[in-house]
Order: structure tokens, then sequence, then C-alpha cells
């Protein structure tokens, strides 16, 4: 299995601008999340999906973010516009019972 | 408010010495605690989790232990290897599943030669 997958890998872009974070989850994992982490606040939770809904948004720090699960294999985390402060690593993880598997993140700098 | 406090921030240690890392939280109610491992430039990998009613799980040289009444945990690590180097991060959560965690800020740990 090649577990999660995240792309792009690194996105640099100017303020203002809008991205777009992709992620395929592990197959048969029922459950993805969206993670953002900084050297200042760590690891956060941004919103989870359960079998393609989305459960728990409260983490999304703004209207400005906006993720989508439109199936099983593909998810979607939006910022627009972006701002400096969204200068991030956005990680993806999907889950099937008790272990959780992250993918290799995106690097986001918004300049 | 939900808090866990990792320590030490940083640690340096040489390779085949043992280690320490300690989690001090405040999460109520409390479900489990999970150890993860991040390597630079990579998403944390999870190395243990434990119930309330666990004091101690292993994985190969890493040992988690519990204490429920005092709310710390400690990860030791044996014989410590350079591949070791690593992000450890605390994770508490106040019910079964991921959702309303709360991260501590991790141990970054380096062992040298």
């Amino acid at each position: 299995d090649a577990g999660v997958i995240q792309s792009p890998r690194h996105e640099v872009t100017e303020m203002g601008q809008e991205v777009t974070l992709r992620c395929k989850p592990i197959s048969g994992h029922n459950s993805l999340f969206w993670y953002r982490q900084t050297m200042m606040r760590g690891l956060e939770l941004l919103i989870y999906f359960n079998n393609n809904v989305p459960i728990d948004d409260s983490g999304m720090p703004e209207d400005r973010f906006s993720a989508k699960m439109p199936n099983a294999s593909f998810s979607t985390l939006k910022i627009q516009p972006s701002e400096p402060r969204d200068s991030a690593v956005y990680f993806c993880a999907s889950t099937r019972g008790e272990t959780q598997y992250f993918g290799p993140g995106t690097r986001l700098l918004v300049l | 408010k939900n808090q866990v406090e990792q320590s030490p921030q940083s640690l340096i240690i040489l390779e085949g010495k043992n280690c320490t890392l300690q989690c001090n939280y405040t999460v109520s109610p409390f479900s489990n605690l999970r150890w993860y491992k991040q390597d630079t430039g990579r998403g944390p990998v999870s190395l243990t989790i434990m119930t309330f009613s666990e004091n101690t799980k292993s994985n190969g040289r890493y040992t988690a232990t519990l204490d429920a009444d005092t709310k710390q945990s400690s990860l030791h690590i044996t014989a410590s290897q350079l591949s070791d180097s690593a992000s450890y991060i605390c994770v508490v959560s106040p019910s079964r599943g991921y959702q309303k965690v709360t991260f501590g800020t991790g141990t970054k740990l380096q062992v040298i030669p």
C-alpha cells in the first residue's frame, strides 16, 4: 500500500491567491483528518470526515478555509484567499480502527 | 482548558544510551494517550496507544507508561540509535477516536554518535 498520498509536497504562493491541497487516504479507511502544524502552535486538527461526511470542522480557522471529500478516495483543503499566517505544514491522515496514518504533508509558504 | 505539556523541549543523547520523555496532561475526561514519532520532513507515526486501564505498553525499544491518577505519561527509549532522532509527540483524547484530541508540542530528540 502506498500510504496516505498528499499533493503538492511544497507550495509557494502569494498572499491573496487560492491554494488547494489534495489528499488520497489509504484504501478502506473510513475516516480522514486534516491537520496544520506550525512551530508556534504544534499540530492542530482542522476538520474530520467520517465516511466522506464532515463531522467536526470546529478547528477550521475561518471562512477562508474549506474542505471537501467528494468520495472515499479523495479530499481537498482549500484556502481562499491565502494569507502569510497560513504558512504551515498541512497533514492529511486516515484511520481505520485504532491506528492513524499520516501523509507526508504539504509545506505551504504564503508570501 | 485541556492541555498537554511535554518535557524536555529538546534533548541530546549519545548513541546507545537510554532516555525518558515526559508528558503531563490536564485533559478531562480521559480516554486514551498516544505517543507519536515524527521524523524531520515527515508525518507523525504512531508508536503506542494506551487506555485508562493500561499502565505500560511496549513497541520494540520504546516503552510507554501511564499513570492516570497523576495524569502523567513517559516514553522510555532503550539503547538509542541514530534513527531515533526525531520529535516525539504526546496526544491525549477525551474519547475513543481521534477527534477532540489535544496535542503536546513535542520533545525534539537528537541522538549523536
